[in-house]
């Protein structure tokens, strides 16, 4: 069945430095995906929506210039966290709609430490 | 705005034993529901849903009716294994808009052999 690969699963960096998370659906194409982060014990929040070959929408809160998205492709968004710093540590995951119905496909997530 | 209630967690059960874990909604409109499941370590799978009232989604043994009266829409299962041990998140898809999905907080589920 359809698949989300998410990538990298988990991912230690430096305080200042820069991550790239990147998201794809395998065998579909997606024209909106959906960045969730998920603090520990805690529901999953919706960063931002993707769109591809246009401007992501951010959810009130997430700041845009942090949290970098590009959906360059119908299969691929990326998600950048810039200058992270230990606060942005958690578990980010995308989700992509297959033709157009909900988002039933999720990555695996990406668990990122900064230290 | 939108939300979804799940009842407070966590909840630790023996194997075979029944389970209910409770969620409500609120809502404009008639949305779609969802219950997910995340193992750990792992990201989320969507279990089952229902896309209008009364319908009922199943899978694995697990069951919830969509009800409109109550804006309800509790998971159930009859006998747990211990292989159900996860976390479980009830969500509902916006009807207007981006259509995203709307999360409840979760609830973690341990069941003891």
């Amino acid at each position: 069945g359809a698949v989300v690969s998410q990538h990298p699963s988990r991912v230690i960096c430096k305080s200042g430095t820069s991550v790239k998370i990147e998201c794809r659906s395998l065998d579909f194409q997606a024209t909106t995906m959906f960045w969730y982060r998920q603090f520990p014990k805690k529901s999953l929040m919706l960063m931002a929506t993707s769109n591809e070959g246009s401007k992501a929408t951010y959810e009130q809160g997430v700041e845009k210039d942090k949290f970098l998205i590009n959906h360059a492709s119908l299969t691929l968004s990326t998600l950048t966290v810039t200058s992270a710093h230990p606060e942005d540590s958690s578990f980010y995951i995308c989700s992509a709609p297959d033709r157009g119905v909900a988002p039933l496909h999720f990555g695996n997530g990406t668990r990122l430490t900064v230290t | 705005g939108n939300s979804v209630t799940q009842m407070e967690g966590p909840v630790t059960l023996s194997e075979e034993a029944f389970l209910t874990i409770n969620c409500t909604y609120t809502a404009t409109g008639y949305p779609s529901l969802f219950w997910y499941v995340q193992y750990p370590g792992e990201g989320l799978q969507l279990l089952l849903k229902a896309t209008k009232a009364d319908d009922k989604g199943s899978n694995k043994g697990f069951e919830a009716t969509y009800r409109k009266e109550t804006t309800s829409f509790h998971l159930e299962k009859g006998s747990v294994q211990v292989s159900d041990s996860a976390v479980y998140f009830c969500a509902l898809r916006e009807i207007q808009g981006a259509q995203k999905l709307v999360f409840g907080q979760g609830t973690r589920l341990t069941i003891n052999p």
